[in-house]
């Protein structure tokens, strides 16, 4: 069964520009959770879409956002980027939407942004 | 506040040695605690997952144990090897929607030969 993917491995950005992260959940699970882990620092929650909706959110900026469609891969979208946003994004999925389960959430390898 | 603190911050131990990663929360209510394991540069990956019931639970060399009412949660290591070198991070989610996923810090645990 294949894990959870990202893509790209590695992006390198400019302030001011658009990054775009890809992610694939496993087959069959619907939830996708994003997180951005900043160098030092732990994981911080970023969104979470489940069945094409965006459930939750932490506390980004709007310029943070993103979509699942209808296959459940996802994408986030980071505009005007800023010198703080470089960090390693890593992308999760689940088979359960409810946030009381004791599904296991599967992460991908991450992509590692750098704003320059 | 809803925190999740763990110590130490980073731990060098021999291989063949044990060792135990602590975690301490202030998270309210309470619906799970996890542990995962993440090595550098990759996602993390799920060790154990604890509800409020269980007080232990092993995972190959790893036993994670719970005290609710102390808020605590320890992770014991068991004849380290050298891949257990990583980060350890403990994660409690809040009954409260999932914006009250709550993750510490993380300890980085590096065995040396």
């Amino acid at each position: 069964e294949a894990g959870v993917t990202q893509s790209p491995t590695h992006l390198i950005k400019t302030r001011g520009q658009q990054a775009t992260l890809r992610c694939s959940p496993i087959s069959g699970h619907t939830s996708v959770y994003w997180y951005q882990q900043a160098l030092g620092l732990g994981l911080q929650f970023l969104l979470w879409y489940d069945e094409g909706e965006e459930r939750n959110r932490g506390n980004f900026p709007p310029r943070f956002s993103g979509r699942q469609f209808p296959n459940y891969s996802s994408e986030l979208n980071v505009n005007a980027l800023e010198l703080e946003d470089s960090a390693l994004y890593l992308c999760a999925s689940s088979s359960s939407a409810s946030s009381y389960s004791t599904d296991t959430q599967y992460f991908g390898p991450g992509t590692r942004l750098t704003v320059l | 506040k809803n925190q999740v603190e763990q110590s130490p911050q980073s731990l060098i131990i021999l291989e063949g040695k044990n060792c135990t990663l602590q975690c301490n929360y202030t998270v309210s209510p309470f619906s799970n605690l996890r542990w995962y394991k993440q090595d550098t540069g990759r996602g993390p990956v799920s060790l154990t997952i604890m509800t409020f019931s269980e007080n232990t639970k092993s995972n190959g060399r790893y036993t994670a144990t719970l005290d609710a009412d102390t808020k605590q949660s320890s992770l014991h290591i068991t004849a380290s090897q050298l891949s257990d070198s990583a980060s350890y991070i403990c994660v409690v989610i809040s009954g409260g929607g999932y914006n009250k996923l709550i993750f510490g810090a993380g300890t980085r645990l590096a065995v040396h030969p």
